[in-house]
């Protein structure tokens, strides 16, 4: 168990829909990185955020949208949902800005788009 | 722009055997290289990092790589594998600020009893 939790594990909903992934980062972490898994596809970074204030940004749709609260918990949000977004999302946390700090990965929320 | 390509999208050894998976990164020495293992229906877990402080690193679970300037790579190995190294294994490099990590494909490691 990695201590960052990630809620709902699966979703399937309809395109054109909004969809919201939650994430809990580790206890003490500041750093949240949000991930997309698709099929036979490495992971392809969206958008890290640090204490609060995004701090890099990767190849994230701007149907895509992210932030962190205060309580450092994250939220990911997609809109206009197509088929081509169903994938694997992953959030990981670290306790640094930068990705020489070790990350630490969530199980992942699975989204059907039919 | 910084890449990393994994030869092999499935590798199967048998069991005691050698553990070779192949891991090559594109461009100038990115300043960190990691290993991840992903079980079935989990998250990435590290492996091994590289950090320029020694090019042989040892991770877990008796698995170690080799920084290869000279050849680009960072290939990792373990001398005898087990049944429950079965996993997906990725490499992983930073870009050159290290505001983000670029993954590689990944290999599907197979074990044959």
């Amino acid at each position: 168990d990695s201590g960052v939790t990630q809620t709902p594990k699966h979703l399937i909903t309809a395109t054109g829909q909004r969809v919201t992934l939650r994430c809990s980062p580790r206890s003490g972490d500041l750093s949240v990185y949000w991930y997309q898994q698709s099929l036979d596809q490495g992971l392809q970074f969206l958008i890290q955020y640090y204490n609060g204030e995004e701090r890099a940004k990767g190849n994230i749709l701007e149907r895509f949208s992210a932030q962190q609260f205060p309580d450092l918990h994250s939220e990911l949000n997609l809109s206009s949902l197509e088929l081509g977004d169903s994938a694997l999302y992953f959030c990981a946390s670290s306790v640094g800005q930068d990705s020489s700090y070790e990350q630490y990965f969530g199980p992942g929320t699975r989204l059907t788009v039919t | 722009a910084q890449s990393v390509t994994q030869l092999g999208s499935h590798v199967s050894v048998s069991e005691g055997a050698l553990v070779l998976l192949r891991c090559n990164y594109s461009s100038s020495v990115p300043p960190y290289l990691f290993w991840y293992v992903q079980y079935p229906n989990q998250g990435l877990q590290l492996l091994l990092k590289y950090t320029s402080a020694a090019t042989l690193v040892k991770g877990i679970n008796g698995f170690e790589a080799e920084f290869k300037k000279s050849e680009t790579s960072f290939h990792l190995t373990k001398p005898s594998a087990h049944m429950s190294d079965a996993a997906e294994y990725v490499c992983a490099v930073t870009d050159s600020s290290a505001s983000k990590i670029i993954f590689g494909s990944g290999t599907r490691l197979s074990i044959r009893p």
